[in-house]
């Protein structure tokens, strides 16, 4: 069974910084791209970046652009993502996400807020 | 980038009764090397994650119910439920995967009526 389990959520201030991590099980990490996408209190969906199959090719939205960096360890079966300089607009669930074309797999989540 | 206009943003069916939700991209979504529309649909339930319903615009993902069907091509979408049943209450999400940022729809809320 196709499992992603994100972690490193929690209460951060504005200008501070957080690392996700997710946790992939029941299927090789290294055969897919992966994806991190949020999804604000009440609102819709919002793809945040990817990164293919070896950690070559990355791409982010440009809201993040700058400040986020995606990263994948195969070899530990987890994918992150680094947060720096986090905003208030970034507050959101942070959703770990596979992809084989379209995402097919999404985790549970992870709740990022940002404020004083 | 590529955005994604769904309409109607709410819709209140009778069980039983079809419901049909519509999704436009701004520019075609039809990928010419394989002729397949990089077009998905998601259902989305509170407190879950979004799952996967339909890909290519037309293929049901493995496990979905056969009363969910997709069409439509290049900048045109449809998302039909053939028979409405109280456990398909939810919001739905159309989203392009032909190029990034992989954008959204701002999604269809699916009400009983």
């Amino acid at each position: 069974e196709v499992q992603l389990v994100e972690s490193g959520g929690g209460l951060v201030q504005p200008g501070g910084s957080l690392r996700l991590s997710c946790a992939a099980s029941g299927f090789t990490l290294s055969s897919y791209w992966m994806h991190w996408v949020r999804q604000a209190p009440g609102k819709g969906p919002v793809w945040v970046s990817h990164i293919n199959t070896d950690g070559s090719i990355t791409n982010y939205a440009d809201s993040v652009k700058g400040r986020f960096t995606i990263s994948r360890d195969n070899a530990k079966n987890t994918l992150y993502l680094q947060m720096n300089s986090l905003r208030a607009e970034d507050t959101a669930v942070y959703y770990c996400a596979r992809s084989n074309g379209r995402i097919d797999y999404w985790g549970q989540g992870t709740l990022v807020t940002v404020s004083s | 980038d590529i955005v994604m206009t769904q309409s109607p943003d709410s819709l209140a069916v009778s069980l039983g009764e079809r419901a049909t939700i519509n999704c436009k991209s701004s520019q075609s979504v039809l990928y010419s090397s394989n002729n397949k529309n990089n077009l998905a649909w998601y259902q989305q339930k509170p407190g879950q994650p979004p799952k996967l319903l339909i890909y290519w615009a037309s293929t049901r993902e493995s496990g979905v119910p056969d009363r969910f069907s997709g069409s439509g091509s290049g900048t045109d979408f449809t998302l039909t439920i053939s028979s409405l049943q109280a456990g398909d209450v939810a919001v739905y999400y159309c989203q392009q995967y032909y190029s990034t940022p992989y954008t959204f729809g701002q999604g269809t809320k699916l009400e009983i009526k």
